[in-house]
């Protein structure tokens, strides 16, 4: 399938400052760049996505950025909080397939 | 919101033994459901594609016969590991696509479910 590159594979924040994860991919007909969480022993659960014809989505303290041109796409989380740490990934979409996860970002928040 | 239910949550049993995982839609209906395998520390893996009232679709590398995929209603899927060993060992997870939206739209989730076996 479609490789997806995910950095960085480990990222430790202190609560409250900025978190921000960052996905890499190389087939131009990718159109949709779904972010998910995964909470120990669960699975991963939508936290936020966005389609091709935008560049920029928000949903309170998490966004999601995406460069077509550069074929990368983002997910920032601000003022983290420590329910924040978990396990993200990003995944790539096209017209008909939800294709690879990347693989995979702990984030821990440090109270 | 749609939610998608995985039982058991948690199995242990022995080495030989066959294992029956269940993956319900409960509020919408899906004539595909997805398997995926989950090892510590890494990424999902797709294993299967489970079409209602047809055969699954299977992965390479992913052996048919030792995973048993049944899809025979549009809110159920379920996955057998045969004769399970160690190495089955994994978090086995399960996502459903709602039947009345397009493909590309996102997947529900299970909870998944941890096999161990002694």
């Amino acid at each position: 399938g479609e490789n997806v590159e995910q950095h960085p594979s480990t990222l430790s924040v202190q609560e409250g400052d900025s978190a921000v994860i960052k996905c890499t991919y190389s087939d131009s007909a990718s159109n949709y760049f779904p972010w998910y969480k995964q909470e120990l022993g669960k699975g991963p659960q939508l936290i936020i996505d966005i389609r091709s014809n935008v560049g920029e989505k928000k949903d309170q303290r998490i966004a999601v950025t995406l460069n077509k041109t550069a074929k990368h796409f983002s997910l920032h989380i601000t003022e983290t909080q420590p329910e924040d740490s978990a396990v993200y990934f990003c995944r790539l979409g096209n017209a008909g397939n939800m294709l690879t996860f990347g693989g995979g970002t702990r984030l821990m928040v440090k109270p | 919101g749609a939610v998608v239910s995985q039982h058991p949550s948690w199995v242990i049993c022995k080495s030989g033994t066959s294992v029956k995982i269940e993956c319900r839609s409960l509020d919408f209906q899906a004539t595909t459901m997805f398997w995926y395998r989950q090892f510590p520390k890494q990424s999902l893996m797709l294993m299967a594609t489970s079409n209602e009232g047809s055969k699954a679709t299977y992965e390479q590398g992913v052996e048919k016969d030792k995973f048993l995929i049944n899809h025979a209603s549009l809110t159920l899927s379920t996955l057998t590991v045969t004769s399970a060993h160690p190495e089955d060992s994994s978090f086995y997870i399960c996502s459903a696509r709602d039947k009345d939206l397009p493909p590309n739209q996102p997947q529900h989730f299970g909870d998944g479910t941890r096999l161990s076996i002694l």
